[in-house]
């Protein structure tokens, strides 16, 4: 099967960087996918890695290391509505159907004044 | 920009009764899919639907579940008897199209309580 790991919360004050780690455990994936998810919202996509290396989206920015079986999403110039929580998730998986998503437990991200 | 819509956006039920849970697609998108998430838990994924067959499930997804697409454009997911642990918000989404095509779009979630 597969499985993700993240840090259950992270606390930062505005204006500072943060990152989130995400290691995972599958036999085979196409990419693995960012989302966030505002209390009581829908998640939202933030980013997409299907190869190793980083991704630039404006603040946001995610990495990929399939030998490591690890990524990272990294939030730059915090600001208070990114007070959210973020799932890793992986997009589609060998042997099944694409476009799946298996998602991690969540990040919980309290960004403080 | 289209959005993925969802109805009811609460639904409360007695434990033992179907529930009938509504999406509304973005059209020309072709994959879609329901996820849940029990409060303060991960989403999960139930089931995909393309080209208007399921394509994969979960183990959640057993005989209780069912997806239609009735009049081929809304999509509903039927729970047949629900249980009190079936009490979760529900999602629909859809894979973006050519440039989004990593991308899964959400609606705004259905919150079933079962009593």
């Amino acid at each position: 099967g597969q499985s993700l790991e993240q840090p259950s919360e992270v606390t930062a004050v505005e204006g500072a960087i943060v990152q989130i780690n995400c290691t995972y455990q599958t036999s085979g994936f196409y990419g693995l996918s960012w989302y966030q998810q505002h209390d009581g919202g829908a998640p939202t996509f933030l980013s997409y890695n299907a190869l190793d290396g980083l991704e630039e989206t404006g603040r946001f920015s995610s990495f990929l290391s399939r030998s490591d079986s690890y990524g990272y999403l990294l939030l730059q110039e915090l600001q208070m509505k990114d007070s959210a929580s973020y799932f890793c998730a992986i997009s589609g998986h060998y042997g099944g159907s694409q476009g799946n998503l298996i998602f991690g437990k969540g990040t919980k991200l309290s960004v403080k004044p | 920009e289209p959005e993925v819509t969802q109805t009811p956006s609460h639904q409360v039920t007695q434990m033992g009764q179907e529930v009938i849970l509504r999406c509304v697609p973005i059209s020309n998108h072709l994959y879609f899919y329901w996820y849940r998430q029990i409060l303060g838990q991960k989403v999960e994924f139930l089931v995909s639907f393309y080209n208007n067959e399921i394509s994969e499930k979960s183990e959640i997804f057993d005989d209780q579940f069912s997806v239609e697409r009735p009049d081929g454009s809304n999509f509903t997911l039927k729970i047949r008897s629900t249980k009190l642990e079936d009490s979760a918000m529900y999602f629909c989404a859809q894979r973006g199209g050519r440039e989004t095509y990593n991308e899964q779009f959400f609606g705004p979630g259905t919150r079933l309580t079962v009593l």
